[in-house]
């Protein structure tokens, strides 16, 4: 069972849409990440959100955490190519010190 | 660049090898994980090691498999007697501290196992 569960799995769009990637759990969390992976690589930290209500924002992306700490979201304004890649959310939960429960990811697909 | 280190980024094995999987992690960092990530699948925690002790190790099969992070040295992650369904990407994390949440991935090693 996936503790976390992304969607959508796959998306595919042109450049200059905006789009918006989902996280939800049952399960509330102490802390949530998002990653980006590219194909042979590693899971980059693109942030990190604490606390309920949390929004960031790191240039045309924009994380909230939810109210409760068992959602989040990804929101991208005017999607580039360099945009793509796998987005990944994690949590970390205080009963389980150390693990982080990852989702499937949603493959981004940002056409010219 | 003091990121998180993985050697070898490619390792390819015959069943019935042993696999030896390394991670040197971010400097000044003392907590290491090890993940596993499948085909079609999210990344899979296995381990979670601080220098001289295993933390947690729910995550890993509890045959062929063992971890360790020594007091000098990398962290290693050693697949016994390899199957083909250990063919997998296999990542190393590292953070500061136990309060310190936010992990740091490496590159990842992908093990073939033919």
């Amino acid at each position: 069972t996936q503790l976390l569960e992304q969607s959508p799995q796959f998306l595919s769009i042109q450049e200059g849409e905006n789009l918006t990637v989902y996280c939800n759990s049952s399960s509330v969390f102490s802390s949530l990440q998002w990653y980006r992976q590219e194909p042979g690589e590693g899971p980059v930290l693109l942030v990190t959100v604490v606390t309920g209500g949390e929004v960031k924002k790191l240039k045309r992306l924009t994380f909230q955490f939810g109210d409760a700490r068992k959602d989040s979201s990804l929101h991208i304004t005017a999607a580039q190519p360099g945009d793509t890649g796998l987005y990944l959310c994690a949590g970390a939960r205080g009963s389980t010190l150390g693990r982080l429960y990852f989702g499937r990811g949603t493959q981004l697909t940002v056409w010219p | 660049n003091a990121g998180v280190m993985q050697n070898p980024r490619h390792l390819v094995r015959r069943r019935g090898q042993e696999a030896r999987l390394r991670c040197s992690p971010m400097k000044g960092h003392s907590h290491v994980y090890w993940y596993r990530q499948l085909p079609e699948e999210g990344l899979k925690f296995m381990v979670y090691l601080q220098k001289e002790n295993i933390i947690d190790e729910s995550g890993m099969p509890k045959e062929r498999f063992s971890a360790e992070f020594p007091k000098e040295g990398p962290s290693i992650l050693r697949i016994q007697q390899v199957v083909r369904g250990d063919s997998a990407a296999y990542f190393c994390a590292s953070s500061f501290g136990l309060g310190e949440e936010t992990q740091y991935f490496g590159p990842g090693t992908r093990l073939l196992v033919l």
